[in-house]
């Protein structure tokens, strides 16, 4: 069974610091792994989408990577700003329909002003 | 451009009341899920709907059932709360079962009594 991981559960940095959020998972056989970012009490926004034969996905300041063989991808943000402040969850796609969706539990991000 | 809606946003009910939570999108998608948000859990799949006419269990389908109305309606409903059934609800729908790109509506934040 998939399980993705997200390390560090939270992070603080101030504003203007470039940063990298990290995503781990154990079967590196998928198809697609997505970012996403939840404001607090909000739904959850898809950030970028990076298919299985891509090595990254950028836009704006985000930019996501993905190494299928090692089993991670990472969502370096540029430039941070305190409107960066939220929860970011990845995503990953394994086949077999809607059940193939796995979550991790986020990353929750503050930026100090 | 609405994208996913759903309501109500907030819903207090006692043990054993019913309820229906509503959940239409505008973007023509085909298929439609029903997420459940709890802290620690991260989020879980309830049901989903790969396209209209069809519905299909998920991961916690239990206590729950669905209604596809038609290509833009799902809904979820709970016959006989219980106080495990506390959480945050998403509707969340996609143009592809199979690794479609994810759109989530608000949520709704149900607390039973």
């Amino acid at each position: 069974k998939q399980e993705v991981t997200q390390i560090p559960a939270a992070l603080s940095v101030p504003e203007g610091e470039n940063l990298v959020l990290n995503c781990s998972f154990t079967d590196s056989a998928i198809y697609n792994l997505q970012w996403f970012r939840q404001d607090p009490g909000k739904g959850l926004t898809s950030l970028l989408l990076i298919q299985s034969s891509q090595r990254e996905q950028t836009s704006g300041r985000l930019n996501a990577s993905l190494d299928k063989s090692s089993g991670r991808s990472t969502l370096y943000i540029a430039a941070s700003q305190p409107g960066d402040s939220a929860t970011y969850l990845c995503a990953v796609y394994s086949g077999g329909g809607a059940d193939g969706l796995t979550f991790g539990k986020g990353t929750h991000l503050i930026i100090q002003p | 451009n609405a994208g996913v809606t759903q309501t109500p946003k907030f819903q207090v009910l006692k043990t054993g009341q019913s309820m229906t939570l509503q959940c239409a999108q505008d973007m023509n998608h085909n298929s439609m899920y029903w997420y459940r948000q709890d802290p620690g859990m991260g989020l879980r799949l309830i049901y989903y709907s790969a396209s209209e006419g069809t519905t299909d269990k998920g991961e916690v389908p239990n206590g729950y059932n669905v209604s596809r109305l038609n290509k833009r309606e799902f809904s979820l409903r709970l016959e006989s709360a219980a106080p495990s059934q506390t959480s945050v609800y998403f509707c969340a729908s996609s143009g592809s079962l199979i690794g479609g790109e994810l759109f989530f509506g608000e949520g709704s934040r149900l607390t039973v009594l």
